[in-house]
């Protein structure tokens, strides 16, 4: 089975403060992606990566930045962490010679006051 | 464009009684489409997908879903509903050949004992 862990599920931080939330897979996916949860929202694409070293950017990806150096590993990094980034994060894999399904993390519910 | 559209933003259903959670899609070709479920607190897990083989589907812990191009549907079916059902459920597109995928805002399933 997939397995696809994310390092913290709750996590609670001040405005300003600079934010990791990281994500790491087992199974060799190339494509990693961080999406944001909200109430009525559904999940809203953040940043994604096809493969190490490369990124693009999502619908959303205003106040974020993310780093990939290991195939396994995907990071979202909040540079200023805001209230209005108070939400659920949510790290997917795929494997492009799969389908097109994605793998979730159980997610990091963050809180910024 | 590719969009997706479910019509209830919260279902209740007796346990026993059939699950109905509505979805269109919009899709300028042909389509993958997937439900995928969010029990309290976890993260997302696949619950089924259609890429373009039977348009009746089969999923896990009993659930499947028609494709119905007329109709530009992809309803959420389960014949007897369980307790254990109780979740949210989202309803997917994927958009293009990059394997990104576009979430529904999602319907919340009660189960009344």
């Amino acid at each position: 089975d997939v397995k696809v862990t994310q390092s913290s599920r709750y996590l609670v931080k001040r405005t300003g403060e600079k934010v990791f939330l990281e994500c790491v897979q087992d199974m060799d996916h190339e494509n990693m992606f961080w999406y944001r949860q909200d109430p009525g929202l559904g999940l809203r694409l953040i940043y994604f990566s096809y493969d190490v070293k490369m990124k693009e950017k999502g619908d959303i990806p205003e106040g974020y930045s993310v780093s990939r150096e290991k195939k396994e590993r995907f990071s979202l990094i909040l540079e200023s962490a805001s209230t209005n980034q108070t939400s659920m994060y949510l790290c997917a894999s795929r494997s492009p010679s799969g389908g097109y399904e994605q793998y979730f993390g159980p997610g990091t519910r963050l809180t910024v006051t | 464009a590719q969009s997706v559209t479910q019509l209830d933003s919260h279902v209740s259903v007796s346990e026993g009684t059939p699950v109905l959670l509505r979805c269109n899609y919009s899709s300028s070709y042909s389509p993958s489409l997937f439900w995928y479920v969010q029990h309290p607190n976890k993260g997302l897990q696949l619950l089924l997908k259609y890429t373009s083989a039977a348009t009746l589907v089969k999923g896990i812990n009993g659930f499947e879903a028609e494709f119905k191009k007329s109709e530009t549907s992809f309803h959420l079916t389960k014949p007897s509903a369980h307790m254990s059902d109780a979740a949210e459920y989202f309803c997917v597109v994927r958009t293009g050949n990059t394997g990104k995928l576009i979430f529904g805002q999602g319907t919340t399933l009660q189960v009344k004992p």
